[in-house]
């Protein structure tokens, strides 16, 4: 078990610009999840998928923002036209159906300049 | 919109101070979980929460559920500088599912040896 993997760990981005994050999750989790965190906050909830279906989208879930699960496996967030805004740690997490028990990744750290 | 508010947001301690940090919200939540994070890492689950009064103790940490299921209270006894960290709460609606936990504001604990 190697626990959920983000990549990168950080990204600077001018505005205007695309990013990509990707996320591994544990081998055998079927729910996985994004998060973003802003500092001093708590994670807010962005969407989750149960193998290759996105079953929710928050509405803080601009149209910038698109997430993939093509094979039910690994996991895509991309941000289109990047905003100063957009800055923060992109979390992903994943659960068993069975548990319900999230387990994070290290997250991503978005700086937007 | 459900939203979970905890105090104190901020807690500066002497290693073997006692503590305690609080979790309100005007909703009902079906469970609750408590995830203490580190600077630089995702949020990592200490507990889980589900029956309204409920009592659960990891070690010197006692976690406690409210009668009513909208507010939980995390006590350590005899801080140590290991539990420095941010401290936060997150509830679920659905028992034992974890879709779209929301996140409480946080706690960051420093305890000072």
């Amino acid at each position: 078990d190697t626990g959920v993997s983000q990549d990168p760990r950080h990204k600077i981005t001018k505005r205007g610009q695309n990013v990509t994050f990707r996320c591994d999750p544990i081998s055998e989790h079927n729910r996985l999840y994004w998060y973003r965190q802003t500092l001093g906050q708590g994670p807010e909830f962005l969407t989750y998928f149960q193998n290759e279906a996105q079953l929710e989208k928050s509405r803080l879930l601009s149209d910038r923002f698109s997430a993939e699960r093509p094979k039910g496996s690994f996991s895509t967030l991309e941000i289109q036209r990047t905003e100063q805004g957009d800055s923060a740690m992109y979390l992903c997490a994943s659960s068993s159906l069975s548990t319900g028990k999230l387990f994070f990744g290290s997250g991503t750290q978005l700086s937007v300049l | 919109t459900q939203l979970l508010e905890q105090s104190p947001q901020f807690l500066s301690i002497q290693e073997g101070e006692n503590l305690t940090v609080y979790c309100n919200s005007s909703s009902v939540f079906s469970s609750l979980q408590w995830y203490r994070q580190e600077p630089g890492e995702g949020p990592v689950l200490l507990v889980t929460v589900v029956t309204g009064g409920e009592v659960k103790k990891l070690k010197r940490l006692t976690f406690q559920f409210g009668d009513a299921r909208k507010d939980s209270s995390l006590h350590i006894t005899a801080a140590q500088p290991g539990d420095t960290g941010l401290y936060l709460c997150a509830g679920a609606s659905r028992s034992y599912n974890t879709d779209k936990l929301i996140f409480g504001t946080g706690t960051r604990l420093q305890v000072f040896p």
